[in-house]
């Protein structure tokens, strides 16, 4: 089956970094992206990986492993208006049919 | 460009009513997905469509139809409304090629009373 698994919550400190995991088991892997979304607001695009490696967006960084199966977004420099849930996503060829599969996201709470 | 717009942005309704959602994508999208999130259950599939073709679909009930029109502005419908209908619809519009990335519209937050 098809199945993105990650953390339900997190807490972590104004100024520190957090690292927010995504194991996924798909056929047909062709992309991952992460989205951020603040309570109440809709989804918003953060980061696409589909090579092996680290892509690095200002305080923002994702990292992929396809060999195993492995995502993580990790957030520096930590601001309480980063207190949002983290939607992780993979996209999955079957034939000529391209899927998003969604994960449940994980919510992170930043203290001050 | 203009982001993705969504109409309304709420709506109440009663069970047995019938609702219709509306999308606009980015200026030279021709794709638009459309999901359910409710609690806990995450972002639901609803689906696809690429230049007026229903490309993909979840596994939600006929209740649930879509359609998109030549200009690539897309309405999904739900007749015969439940309560468990309740939820923020969002719309995703996207090229529908490459990497493909869909960005969402602000959502319509339907409650069905």
């Amino acid at each position: 089956g098809q199945n993105i698994d990650q953390p339900t919550e997190m807490t972590a400190t104004e100024g520190a970094i957090v690292q927010i995991n995504c194991t996924y088991q798909t056929s047909g892997f062709n992309g991952l992206f992460w989205y951020q979304q603040h309570a109440g607001e809709a989804p918003t695009f953060l980061s696409y990986n589909v090579l092996d490696g680290l892509e690095e967006k200002g305080r923002f960084s994702s990292f992929l492993s396809r060999s195993k199966g492995y995502s993580y977004l990790l957030l520096k420099e930590l601001q309480m208006k980063d207190s949002a849930s983290y939607l992780c996503a993979v996209r999955a060829l079957a034939g000529n049919n391209r899927k998003l599969i969604w994960g449940l996201g994980t919510s992170l709470a930043v203290n001050p | 460009k203009a982001g993705v717009t969504q109409t309304p942005r709420y709506l109440i309704k009663t069970r047995g009513q019938q609702v219709t959602l509306s999308c606009s994508p980015i200026s030279g999208h021709r794709s638009v997905s459309w999901y359910q999130q409710t609690p806990g259950q995450g972002l639901q599939f609803l689906f696809e469509y690429f230049s007026e073709t229903q490309r993909n679909k979840g596994n939600f009930p006929g209740r649930f139809s879509g359609r998109q029109f030549s200009n690539s502005r897309s309405e999904m419908n739900v007749s015969t409304l439940e309560l468990g209908d309740s939820a923020l619809y969002l719309c995703a519009s996207h090229s529908g090629r490459a990497a493909d990335t869909q960005y969402f519209g602000p959502g319509t937050r339907l409650t069905v009373l």
